[in-house]
């Protein structure tokens, strides 16, 4: 697996559920960050979280980082249809912590 | 406070012809990143700067890619001699520091026919 994998590929869920994503990675890091992009459209900066800090939260969203096991996960919770998007965990190397490696994405569906 | 801008959104050119993308950083920001998406792919990095400085262009391909950030003006990422694998969007970010979180633009998407 690459750097900053995402899984599931896809997720369709109904409105009002939550919508749980997960990240793996290979090598150590010093940040990792979620993204959202809607379809044909840039990428949204969601949470960045940092190899020292194991939750974080924004509004609906909730980041946990496990650097035990080189993963960190995405839960948006009380999903909307405004949700559907491709997210994107982004990790940073210790030497070129500018340096981003993105995965192929989780896309998520919700359906109203 | 505008976000990161590029253009044009979307630019379409034959093989052999030259490509001129350009990102203007948020305000404040001094370091500026470009990034490459294939279709069904995630982001690739190529190219790190600085004002007037390149500093990590280790994801650029060696020929026919440049880039540059002047003093004045926005940076460019330039193409030249495009063929149809060039075809992708290609994504600007821009940070006020180099652990700082990096804010991304709407993208260039180039088509090579």
């Amino acid at each position: 697996s690459q750097q900053g994998e995402e899984d599931p590929q896809a997720l369709s869920i109904q409105e009002g559920e939550n919508a749980t994503m997960n990240c793996s990675y290979k090598t150590s890091i010093n940040n990792l960050q979620w993204y959202r992009q809607n379809s044909g459209r840039g990428l949204v900066h969601l949470i960045l979280i940092r190899s020292n800090e194991r939750e974080k939260h924004s509004g609906r969203l909730r980041v946990t980082l496990d650097t035990s096991k080189k993963s960190s996960s995405l839960l948006i919770t009380a999903s909307r249809a405004a949700d559907t998007a491709s997210y994107f965990c982004a990790t940073d190397t210790g030497g070129s912590n500018y340096k981003l490696t993105f995965g192929k994405g989780t896309l998520l569906t919700v359906n109203p | 406070n505008a976000g990161v801008m590029q253009n044009p959104r979307h630019l379409v050119r034959r093989r052999g012809q030259e490509a001129r993308l350009r990102c203007s950083p948020m305000k404040g920001h001094s370091h500026v990143y470009w990034y490459r998406q294939l279709p069904e792919e995630g982001l690739k990095f190529m190219v790190y700067l600085q004002k007037e400085n390149i500093i990590d262009e280790s994801g650029m391909p060696k020929e026919r890619f440049s880039a540059e950030f002047p003093k004045e003006g926005p940076s460019i990422l330039r193409i030249q001699q495009v063929v149809r694998g060039d075809s992708a969007a290609y994504f600007c970010a821009s940070s006020t520091g180099v652990q700082e979180t990096q804010y991304f633009g709407p993208g260039t998407r180039l088509l090579v026919l």
